[in-house]
């Protein structure tokens, strides 16, 4: 069965320091979405991407997060200068068509910023 | 701001027996509605969705129910097993206009099946 893979499944940086987060979201899916999970908390979405553009974004997706989708496979998730409190799980999710359906998620990436 | 969240953080229910987890809307413009399951480590799992056309919906073990009146949904699990232990969220959006924007995740339920 397809599904949404990302890597690395830990990573650690330390402060001001520059992350990209990578994701391959299921192949024949038209959807991207990045979401985070702070320790304990809900998920928060924080961007969703369609036609190689950004369709719509949280208050969380400041200046300091970008997305791209590179290759037409990967999707990924650039923080420019991280802070502390961007410690948290990054989950990336697609979607196959319009109007509804669900999201499948990626196991996720652990950010840990020092 | 509009939210959706979860009346319980901690449901503790006996193997075998049924359970149900409730979650409360405030978006009246919500009308598509999904319960995830997320495990330790994992990210979240689909379990099932439900339209707002719609009140009932059944899976293999779960019902959702959605009253649009109240603006309330809820996730049975029938004759639960050590498996289902996990925290379950519900989420919603509105799928006005195509339907891109993200979900909105409620803050989750601790399902804890007693052996």
């Amino acid at each position: 069965e397809p599904e949404v893979t990302q890597t690395p499944s830990h990573q650690v940086t330390q402060m001001g320091q520059e992350v990209i987060l990578r994701c391959v979201p299921i192949s024949n899916h038209l959807y991207f979405y990045w979401y985070r999970q702070i320790l304990g908390q809900k998920v928060e979405f924080l961007v969703s991407f369609y036609n190689n553009e950004i369709s719509e974004k949280s208050e969380i997706f400041d200046d300091q997060f970008s997305v791209e989708r590179p290759d037409g496979s990967n999707f990924t998730l650039k923080i420019r200068s991280t802070k502390l409190e961007d410690s948290a799980m990054y989950f990336c999710a697609s979607r196959p068509r319009r109007g509804g359906g669900e999201q499948y998620f990626g196991p996720g990436t652990r950010l840990t910023v020092t | 701001g509009e939210s959706v969240g979860l009346h319980l953080p901690t449901l503790s229910v006996q193997e075998g027996d049924n359970s149900i987890i409730n979650c409360a809307y405030s978006n009246s413009a919500s009308d598509y509605f999904i319960w995830y399951k997320q495990e330790s480590g994992k990210g979240p799992q689909f379990i099932i969705d439900i339209r707002s056309n719609m009140d009932k919906r059944q899976g293999q073990r779960v019902t959702v129910l959605l009253n649009k009146t109240v603006k309330h949904l809820s996730l049975q699990i029938a004759a639960t097993q050590p498996g289902d232990s996990a925290v379950y969220f519900c989420a919603e959006k509105s799928l006005e206009g195509g339907g891109a924007d993200g979900l909105t995740f409620g803050k989750g339920t601790h399902l804890i099946i007693q052996p």
